[in-house]
């Protein structure tokens, strides 16, 4: 499968637990993107990598969010101190360049309890 | 925000055209218009998108009016299968270069027997 890849698919977390999803990109699309979705909403842009470089970032990041890319290839997107309104399943997307299509992985959802 | 505004939810007979409507508006000259589809619990899916010609593919025609404020998307026999929420996006620029999505909530298609 040459898909995005997005792991764990499934995770559950005690409140207050640290959690790490990683995410493999399309091979060579050096744009990457983290998305997050609640259930009845449309996903919400997170943030964006180019290359290494991350470029860009919403407000829904907080400080418990953090995310990187290291080498340009896979990323890691870590939350520290879960709260249970983190619940939710994060999206992670990938494009080769400029206005080229943006494809999405299946998703990690996150249960905090 | 979403630029875009469609129908919360539309039915539709297994075997017969889905038309699905889109308004986007306020959309500039150089932006896309692109269709997504998430089926339950899964990633979105990339469908196809275009700028200002009506475009077709193994899945969909994408039909734009002229003056660019609306479209429409056609699965032209539609299965069981197509039933998911399908998302208009108008693919913008954004300060970091991203030009990422910006989902809205979509239209609920449930194909019927």
């Amino acid at each position: 499968d040459t898909g995005v890849s997005q792991d764990p698919r499934h995770k559950i977390t005690k409140r207050g637990q640290n959690v790490t999803f990683r995410c493999d990109p399309i091979s060579e699309h050096n744009r990457l993107y983290w998305y997050r979705q609640t259930l009845g909403q449309g996903p919400e842009f997170l943030t964006y990598f180019q290359n290494e470089a991350q470029l860009e970032k919403s407000r829904l990041l907080s400080d418990r969010f953090s995310a990187e890319r290291p080498k340009g290839s896979f990323s890691t997107l870590e939350i520290q101190r879960t709260e249970q309104g983190d619940s939710a399943m994060y999206l992670c997307a990938s494009s080769l360049a400029r206005r080229n299509t943006i494809y999405f992985g299946e998703g990690s959802w996150l249960t905090v309890v | 925000d979403a630029k875009t505004t469609q129908p919360t939810s539309m039915d539709c007979a297994e075997g017969r055209a889905a038309n699905l409507p889109c308004n986007h508006s306020t959309i500039s000259g150089n932006e896309y218009v692109y269709w997504y589809r998430q089926i339950h619990s899964q990633g979105p899916q990339y469908i196809i998108h275009g700028l200002k010609n009506n475009e077709t593919n193994e899945m969909a025609s994408l039909i734009i009016t002229e003056d660019r404020k609306s479209s429409t998307l056609i699965l032209p026999h539609a299965t069981l299968r197509d039933t998911a929420v399908y998302y208009c996006i108008v693919r913008v620029a954004s300060e970091g270069g991203s030009e990422k999505l910006v989902f809205g909530k979509g239209t609920k298609l449930t194909v019927n027997p």
